[in-house]
């Protein structure tokens, strides 16, 4: 029943490489996020949008950037992987006072 | 830092007792929300109080808010195999604490 859809769901690659994490949903929702979250820890958020053409970094310093071309979609990406970088990507959206949505996460593994 | 806080990080309990995760959080907030993760999976909202309400209900769960002391309960009662997840509070400007890892054991 999901909404709101995250591919790959795993990815395994090389340091170096450039890696965009996809994101997409089809509710209509003005905000996206995007957290990172190691296996069992808490939840920090990286990136978030209000709306088209507007997106903001948030609590964690990542290197990753996000764009926000169309409402529906917002992709993440890391122009040169590293190990550091293993881990977990949320994606979840949501509109004005209403709990948000999420995917099932890309698990993100750096050789 | 983030937003909210669970207490306790851990909890195991057997199948039919009331399990009860507690967050605190440091700033005003318009509302409070509470989700449940499986393994491996993207978090799932369980329910919603507003900073006007002092407690909710929905099945099996029971949520209480008290702003004066920036804190939140969740009670999950009666609980089952299936309830077992980490269980997350998130302030309603969408930053989460580190989340309760509940086993309900059969």
């Amino acid at each position: 029943e999901a909404d709101i859809y995250q591919t790959p769901r795993y990815l395994v690659i090389g340091t170096g490489k450039k890696i965009t994490l996809e994101c997409s949903q089809t509710m209509g929702h003005d905000k996206m996020y995007w957290y990172q979250q190691d296996p069992g820890m808490e939840l920090h958020l990286i990136h978030y949008s209000y709306g088209v053409n507007s997106t903001e970094k948030g609590d964690l310093s990542s290197e990753s950037t996000v764009s926000r071309i169309r409402t529906e979609h917002f992709p993440l990406t890391l122009e040169s992987a590293r190990p550091s970088h293993t881990s977990q990507y949320l994606c979840a959206s949501s509109t004005s006072g209403q709990p948000q949505h999420f995917g099932d996460g890309t698990r993100l593994s750096i050789l | 830092s983030q937003q909210g806080e669970e207490d306790p990080q851990a909890l195991s309990i057997q199948e039919g007792e009331n399990a009860t995760m507690n967050c605190s959080y440091k700033t005003s907030i318009n509302n409070l929300q509470w989700y449940r993760q499986n393994s491996g999976r993207g978090l799932v909202h369980l329910i919603l109080i507003r900073s006007n309400e002092r407690e909710k209900h929905s099945g099996r769960l029971r949520v209480t808010l008290d702003t004066s002391k920036k804190s939140s309960s969740l009670l999950i009662t009666a609980s089952r195999a299936a309830d077992t997840a980490s269980y997350f509070c998130a302030t309603s400007d969408m930053r989460f604490g580190a989340g309760t890892r509940l086993t309900v054991k059969p």
